[in-house]
């Protein structure tokens, strides 16, 4: 597509429910990364894909939070049981894989309220 | 490991005046640096970036910024700020090794008639 895509953009779920956050990168585009974005926490690196391995998971919070990639394009990110303090927007970016010399390109995010 | 920092978490100019975002950045080899912007909102928006060919760079809606290696920095600069121009600022790096994106906590400018 022509931008990344996340969906939904907005979801409101009770405490110790389980989510899925989808990822739509832009076509061609070889690595994609989750970030979240947190009221004063700034941005935090979550994974990031190359293909459809994860070289680098290190910002998983903890081990309620995974992340898949299939078929080298869209990614899921699952929160289980969740709780209030997961409560974020998670922002999905895709790039070429290049370092980020052709640019990573984000998309619009979605917003997670828990309550 | 790769760090930014940005000094201000607020930044007020006056509409016309000069803007001057500052970020320092933290290294062990050349790095790529990014800046960002967010409207309320929205997701972010490449303004411009640095990938080591001209050390001034030049990037959307009149913003530009200097990579300095001397002083590992890459302030964001703009002539004449207009109120559109108020939103937050992040800056970021990657470097060699490291794919992921390392951002800074962010600048918020407010702009003022």
């Amino acid at each position: 597509g022509a931008g990344v895509s996340q969906s939904p953009s907005n979801k409101v779920t009770e405490k110790g429910k389980d989510v899925e956050l989808r990822c739509d990168p832009i076509s061609g585009h070889t690595a994609l990364y989750w970030y979240r974005q947190s009221l004063g926490q700034g941005l935090e690196f979550l994974i990031y894909f190359q293909g459809n391995s994860a070289p680098d998971k290190s910002g998983l919070p903890s081990d309620r939070f995974s992340a898949e990639r299939t078929g080298g394009s869209v990614s899921t990110l699952t929160i289980q049981r969740t709780q209030q303090e997961d409560s974020a927007v998670y922002l999905c970016a895709s790039s070429l894989g290049d370092r980020g010399r052709s640019g990573y390109t984000f998309g619009s995010g979605t917003r997670l309220t828990v309550v | 490991a790769q760090s930014v920092t940005q000094l201000g978490s607020h930044v007020s100019v006056s509409e016309g005046a000069l803007v001057l975002l500052r970020c320092n950045y933290s290294s062990s080899v050349p790095p790529y640096l990014f800046w960002y912007v967010q409207y309320p909102n929205q997701g972010l928006q490449l303004l411009l970036k640095y990938t080591s060919a001209a050390t001034l760079v030049k990037g959307i809606n009149g913003f530009e910024a200097e990579f300095k290696k001397s002083e590992t920095s890459f302030h964001l600069t703009k002539p004449s700020a207009h109120m559109s121009d108020a939103a937050e600022y992040f800056c970021a790096v990657s470097s060699r090794g490291f794919q992921k994106l390392v951002f800074g906590t962010g600048t918020r400018l407010l702009v003022s008639p």
